[in-house]
């Protein structure tokens, strides 16, 4: 059965404190990783897209990173700013899974 | 900036009642999807649209519910009658060309309530 495994649930940070998201996926066919930000009451938020192992995508203070079994978001000094879930997904044929979501805060 | 508008924000229903979400894609987009989110769980895939036909759909996705593109801006989900358990929020979402159809833009989403 296709997976998508995030951790951790939750994420305290101190601004400017750098840290990782995980996502782990079994799944068939990978035809992508993505991830999303999540504000609350909002819509997912696309990020990043990663199609093979060894990719790397950045964007501010996110760079995300994939393997052939895992995937990283990380966060560089992070800013009140950055606090949200962050929510990751895989594509399979034309159907997609999602992980529950890292709910990162960041402490001024 | 273009945006994937979702309407209404908030739907209440009585169990058994049809429903009907409305969601205008971004106007130049071409594939289409609909999510579900129940609250305090993941987001759950329900259905892919392209070219006016479903190109996936998930075990969720039974024959309950129904996709439509009736006109060239709106497309909708409709439950035809609701249980209690098809209350979450509903996310509807969009993607452009072939080369960047990866790239999901979402609304807002569609809060739903089913008493």
């Amino acid at each position: 059965e296709d997976q998508v495994t995030q951790s951790p649930e939750a994420l305290r940070l101190q601004e400017g404190e750098s840290s990782s998201l995980n996502c782990s996926y079994t799944v068939s066919g990978l035809r992508g990783l993505f991830w999303y930000r999540q504000d609350p009451g909002k819509g997912p938020e696309f990020l990043f897209t990663l199609y093979s192992a060894g990719e790397e995508k950045e964007k501010e203070r996110l760079k995300a990173t994939l393997t052939k079994k895992e995937s990283f978001l990380h966060i560089t000094a992070p800013k009140p700013e950055d606090s949200a879930t962050y929510l990751c997904a895989v594509r399979t044929g034309n159907q997609f899974y999602f992980g529950t979501g890292t709910s990162l805060t960041v402490i001024p | 900036e273009p945006e994937v508008t979702q309407t209404p924000s908030h739907q209440v229903t009585q169990m058994g009642q049809e429903v009907i979400l409305r969601c205008v894609p971004i106007s130049n987009h071409l594939y289409f999807y609909w999510y579900r989110q129940i609250l305090g769980q993941k987001v759950e895939f329900l259905v892919s649209f392209y070219n006016n036909e479903i190109s996936e759909k998930s075990e969720i996705f039974d024959d309950q519910f129904s996709v439509e593109r009736p006109d060239g801006s709106n497309f909708t989900l409709k439950i035809r009658s609701t249980k209690l358990e098809d209350s979450a929020m509903y996310f509807c979402a969009s993607s452009g060309t072939e080369l960047a159809k990866n790239i999901q833009y979402f609304g807002a989403g569609t809060r739903l309530s089913v008493l």
